[in-house]
């Protein structure tokens, strides 16, 4: 049970490259969600998928699209990578609810140049 | 608007005194509260949450939180802090309204312990 996995671990981009953010669950969870970590701001929500065949935007969604390909699988794409996208990424995933705890994976770190 | 405050930003602790990591929030609602650690090059691992009934709650690895209504707090702690405690550590609230769980993390408090 690998629980939530995301590739790759590390990326470099330039500007206006584009790229695809991998991530998966093993826990049979409903729902998915793509944060980004930047220093002093605590984490915060770039998309949500409350369950398979639904996303919808958190608070930060602009340069960012995102596809949820199945239960499993929640990609995030960047069409046109900005220096301001410079951010670890995080995944998480939960059971479904308004009370469940969100389990997270080990991050993405992405620098655009 | 839902909010969450960590006003320190670091927190230095000897090993083995007692330790406390402070949150306050803001929320329209019932609170439910989570606390959340990250370790250097780490995704977060959940630790504890609130969401009714005793307002001490215990999680994992010896710490605890108790949940206060009328300071609007929910601080963390533990009894005899452990160099392996040092870590970044977040303290989020759901968003009530909208009837998923969207959490709101604070900016994160560095607890440092030492030998």
């Amino acid at each position: 049970n690998a629980g939530v996995t995301q590739t790759p671990k590390f990326q470099v981009l330039k500007t206006g490259q584009s790229m695809t953010l991998q991530c998966a669950q093993d826990m049979n969870h409903n729902s998915m969600y793509w944060y980004r970590q930047d220093p002093g701001m605590g984490l915060r929500l770039i998309y949500y998928s409350a369950s398979e065949g639904t996303t919808d935007k958190g608070e930060v969604p602009n340069g960012y699209n995102v596809s949820r390909l199945n239960k499993r699988e929640f990609s995030l794409r960047l069409e046109s990578a900005a220096p301001s996208q410079t951010s670890v990424y995080f995944c998480a995933s939960s059971v479904a609810g308004t009370q469940e705890t969100q389990y997270f994976g080990p991050g993405t770190r992405l620098l655009v140049l | 608007a839902q909010s969450v405050a960590q006003p320190e930003d670091q927190v230095n602790v000897a090993e083995g005194n007692p330790l406390t990591v402070k949150c306050t929030y803001s929320v329209s609602g019932n609170p439910y509260l989570f606390w959340y650690v990250q370790y250097p090059n780490r995704g977060l691992q959940f630790l504890l949450k609130y969401i009714t009934g005793d307002n001490l709650v215990k999680g994992s690895y010896g710490f605890e939180a108790e949940f206060n209504k009328s300071q609007t707090s929910f601080h963390l702690k533990k009894p005899s802090a452990l160099v392996s405690d040092s870590a970044l550590y977040f303290c989020a609230v759901r968003d009530p309204p909208r009837g998923y769980n969207k959490l709101i993390f604070g900016a994160g408090t560095r607890l440092a312990v030492h030998p």
